[in-house]
């Protein structure tokens, strides 16, 4: 069965620092979607993107968030500059072709830990 | 601004036993309802999903919830649960344009 694969699942990093977070969505969707979740807290929205370029963004994705779809098969999340409250689990989604209320299929996350 | 509200942050119940886990939203405009299952150290699995007709929504798993649009709400329920349905369960809703609004999470833990 298909799935939503993300890579690291786990990074540490110092901040200040630049982080990459890759996801493969499942190959012919067209949706993809990042968001987060503080420990403790509620998952929440942070991007999605259609067509090349985002759609909409939420409040917490600010100029140090950028995303990417490099090639056919990725689609990345980049903070340039990390905070301390940067740390979440990272999770990336992906949905069909029949448009955006199509089943969002998560990845596993990734957990990014800013020290 | 649209928003989800899960009543309960823990449900403890037995093996067997019959459970609901409560959600309530607000939205302005037409809403889409889904409830997700995280269980540990996965990603999200959709359970399931309103976006029109029939009120009474059936999912995976044995999982059914009811669309009350008077009351807001959008219960998650199943009459007889199993140890493997220990996990936390993810009120959300969404407008036309895919992002989901997610709640706090509620804590489904079944006991023998």
């Amino acid at each position: 069965e298909p799935e939503v694969t993300q890579t690291p699942s786990h990074q540490v990093t110092q901040m200040g620092q630049e982080v990459i977070l890759r996801c493969v969505p499942i190959s012919n969707h067209l949706y993809f979607y990042w968001y987060r979740q503080i420990l403790g807290q509620k998952v929440e929205f942070l991007v999605s993107f259609y067509n090349n370029e985002i759609s909409e963004k939420s409040e917490i994705f600010d100029d140090q968030f950028s995303v990417e779809r490099p090639d056919g098969s990725n689609f990345t999340l980049k903070i340039r500059s990390t905070k301390l409250e940067d740390s979440a689990m990272y999770f990336c989604a992906s949905s069909g072709t029949s448009g955006p209320l199509d089943e969002q299929f998560f990845g596993p996350g990734t957990r990014l830990t800013v020290l | 601004a649209q928003s989800v509200t899960q009543l309960d942050s823990q449900v403890p119940v037995f093996e067997e036993a019959p459970v609901e886990l409560r959600c309530n939203y607000s939205s302005s405009v037409s809403v889409y309802l889904f409830w997700y299952v995280q269980y540990p150290n996965q990603g999200l699995q959709l359970l399931l999903k309103y976006l029109s007709g029939s009120t009474l929504v059936k999912g995976i798993n044995g999982f059914e919830a009811e669309f009350n649009k008077s009351q807001t709400s959008f219960h998650l329920r199943k009459p007889s649960v199993h140890i493997s349905d220990t996990a936390e369960y993810f009120c959300a809703v969404s407008e036309e344009r895919g992002k989901l609004i997610f709640g706090q999470g509620t804590e489904l833990s079944v006991k023998p």
